[in-house]
Formats: C-alpha cells, sequence, structure tokens
C-alpha cells in the first residue's frame, strides 16, 4: 500500500494561532519530507527527515518547526504564520534518502493540507 | 542546483490525441519522477524512471540520461488526464532535494 495520509484537509488559522499538521505513512519509509506548494507553482522542498532526523531544512522560517517523533510520523508545527503562508502543504516519504551518487527512492506524496492564513 | 525545464507549458487537446510533454534537467540524475496533480492537488505517481523506458497503459515515459531529458507520451486522451503534469528529479551531485520542473498544464476536451 503506497499511502501517505495527512490531516487536515483544510485549516484557516489567524497570525496569532498555533497549529500543527500531521502526516504518516506506513510503508516502512525511513525519509520523510515537507513541500510547499504555492497556487500555480510547482512544490519547494522545505524540510527532510532521514531516520527520524532533520537532514535538510532549505532555510525555512523558524514560524515552520518539524518534528519528527517515530519513523511513521511527521508533524508540521506552526506559529505565527504570515498571510503570504498560505499555500499547499504536502508530505512525501521514501524508502531512504539518496545522498550523491548513491541510489535515490521513489517519493510518494499525501493528498496535502491545503493552509489559509488570515 | 539542478534545473528541470518542462515544456510545452499549455497543452489544449481534443479528446483521443495523442502528446508527447517534454523535461530537460540540467545535471546527471539518480532519480527522476513524472507525477500528475489532480484539480484537488494529490500528486499522483505516474513513473519512477532515472533512465530507460516504462509503460502503464495509455502512459509511456523514456529517459536518455546520457542527453538529459526524459518524455512524457499520454496516447487516446481522456479528460481525466486533465491536470498539471510535473518532472521532478534529484541530482546525482547534490543533496536529497528532489527539484520539480514548472509543470505542464494538460486541458483535454469532449
Amino acid at each position: 500500500d503506497t499511502e501517505v495520509t495527512q490531516t487536515p484537509k483544510h485549516l484557516v488559522m489567524g497570525m496569532t494561532n498555533k497549529k500543527s499538521l500531521k502526516c504518516e505513512q506506513h510503508m516502512g519509509h525511513r525519509a520523510m519530507y515537507w513541500y510547499k506548494q504555492k497556487a500555480k507553482k510547482p512544490p519547494e522542498l522545505m524540510f527532510v527527515y532521514s531516520y527520524e532526523k532533520l537532514s535538510i531544512n532549505e532555510s525555512v522560517p523558524s514560524r515552520f518547526s518539524p518534528e519528527c517523533p517515530n519513523s511513521s510520523l511527521l508533524n508540521l508545527h506552526l506559529h505565527a504564520l504570515q498571510p503570504e503562508d498560505s499555500a499547499l502543504y504536502l508530505c512525501a516519504s521514501s524508502q531512504t534518502a539518496g545522498r550523491g551518487l548513491a541510489t535515490s527512492y521513489e517519493q510518494y506524496f499525501g493528498p496535502g493540507t491545503r493552509l489559509t492564513v488570515t | 542546483g539542478i534545473q528541470v525545464e518542462q515544456s510545452p507549458p499549455d497543452l489544449i487537446l481534443q479528446e483521443g490525441a495523442n502528446s508527447t510533454l517534454r523535461c530537460n534537467f540540467s545535471d546527471s540524475v539518480n532519480n527522476l519522477q513524472w507525477f500528475h496533480q489532480n484539480p484537488w492537488g494529490q500528486l499522483i505517481n505516474l513513473f519512477y524512471i532515472p533512465s530507460g523506458t516504462k509503460q502503464n497503459g495509455r502512459l509511456s515515459a523514456t529517459t536518455v540520461a546520457t542527453e538529459r531529458y526524459s518524455l512524457l507520451y499520454i496516447s487516446s486522451s481522456q479528460t481525466t488526464d486533465s491536470g498539471v503534469y510535473f518532472c521532478a528529479a534529484i541530482s546525482n551531485f547534490g543533496n536529497e532535494k528532489l527539484t520539480f520542473g514548472t509543470g505542464t498544464r494538460l486541458t483535454i476536451i469532449p
């Protein structure tokens, strides 16, 4: 089963709120990812976790705080967001995260959380 | 980092037509994926194809790694094929970052 689930599907939050996005996979994958997609643009990588450790942070502002409690779960904690942070947030997973000349594995995406910051 | 370019940006076809979408990339790759994004935002995996040729029903893909391009073929288009098609790649010489092209928006008219 190649399924990544995300909750909630939709989220509206004010600039002073704190909320969390959740992602779960049960494929035994050891790499998990957060992407951000603005309207009519391609997804852009935010964070990579490999074996539950943060391996890439693409210079994301600190108001986004990722967490990987175990190999199946990935959270994104949101605090003091701006209206320009409104976007589709996609979670993905892969068998492992390749590096350099090592094999890179297929990434599977969840359905996304559509976030609106008011 | 790696650059990924897709063409054409937009394509409008009659139902039943065939189409070819192109993806050029600037570096040698160890991951090349094609996705279809449906109107609800779900990215659906079509092919994982860092090299070679694969077929899945009406869809097929070819990656010529030495010449740094990949092609996605859609035959006998159906209205459900409408949406945005993304190519994405990971460079052999970078980190684990999957870089997406800007996409091809395909519209199939009944």
